[in-house]
């Protein structure tokens, strides 16, 4: 029963472009909302989060919208950098616990 | 100085053979974790502790047991190793359980032969 969803696995853009990955979830108690990056051989690394009482939240190049009619949440990485290639996990708190989706692998193609 | 360092980073061992992995977190945070990501890449959480105290206990197998000497130390001990426990395990800790911003470890590459 998995509560987080990333249905892309993965997601080739052009270095500039506007990268968007998206997650869905079926916990209708999440209240929490977050994006982990991850390079290979290291481990996940905060990137930006958003409360469920917003629907917006924007830190530098990284914008997470938030969708709560529809359980929906994507992060947009806009300009692309190919230092941002990299699997990107949605994850989602309820109480003490953390849930993450499967991830999604990001390449920013030069 | 690594915020979460977790040990060793690889173990390959035989099955049967009892491991532990260690892990230390040098941020003051009051809640460690222990994750565990599959061949699928799924991160699935495993154990919580929230100041020495067990808070999440997630179906795992009793071959697995973690021991918190205090609230900076979080070790998984695992006895009789199958070969379906390789995997890559990870610790984490943040100060509020549950409020995101959890700072996790490089992960410990598990190998079960």
């Amino acid at each position: 029963d998995q509560q987080v969803k990333q249905n892309s696995p993965s997601l080739s853009v052009q270095e500039g472009r506007i990268s968007i990955l998206n997650c869905d979830y079926t916990n209708s108690m999440f209240d929490y909302f977050l994006w982990y990056k991850k390079y290979p051989a290291e481990g996940p690394t905060f990137l930006i989060s958003i409360s469920s009482i917003k629907d917006k939240n924007e830190d530098g190049r990284f914008t997470v919208f938030l969708n709560k009619s529809a359980k929906h949440l994507s992060l947009h990485i806009v300009p692309s950098q190919p230092g941002d290639s990299a699997v990107y996990f949605c994850a989602a708190t309820s109480g003490s616990r953390l849930t993450f989706g499967e991830g999604t692998q990001l390449t920013v193609n030069p | 100085d690594t915020a979460v360092s977790q040990t060793p980073k690889y173990l390959v061992t035989q099955m049967g053979n009892d491991k532990s992995i260690k892990c230390e977190q040098n941020l003051g945070h009051d809640t460690m974790y222990w994750y565990k990501q599959d061949s699928k890449k799924f991160l699935k959480i495993m154990f919580s502790y929230n100041n020495k105290e067990l808070i999440i206990n997630e179906t795992v197998p009793n071959r697995f047991s973690p021991k918190s000497p205090d609230k900076a130390h979080l070790n998984l001990h695992i006895n009789s190793l199958e070969l379906g426990d390789s995997a890559v395990y990870f610790c984490a800790s943040s100060q509020a359980a549950g409020r995101g911003g959890y700072t996790f470890g490089s992960g410990t590459r598990l190998t079960v032969v």
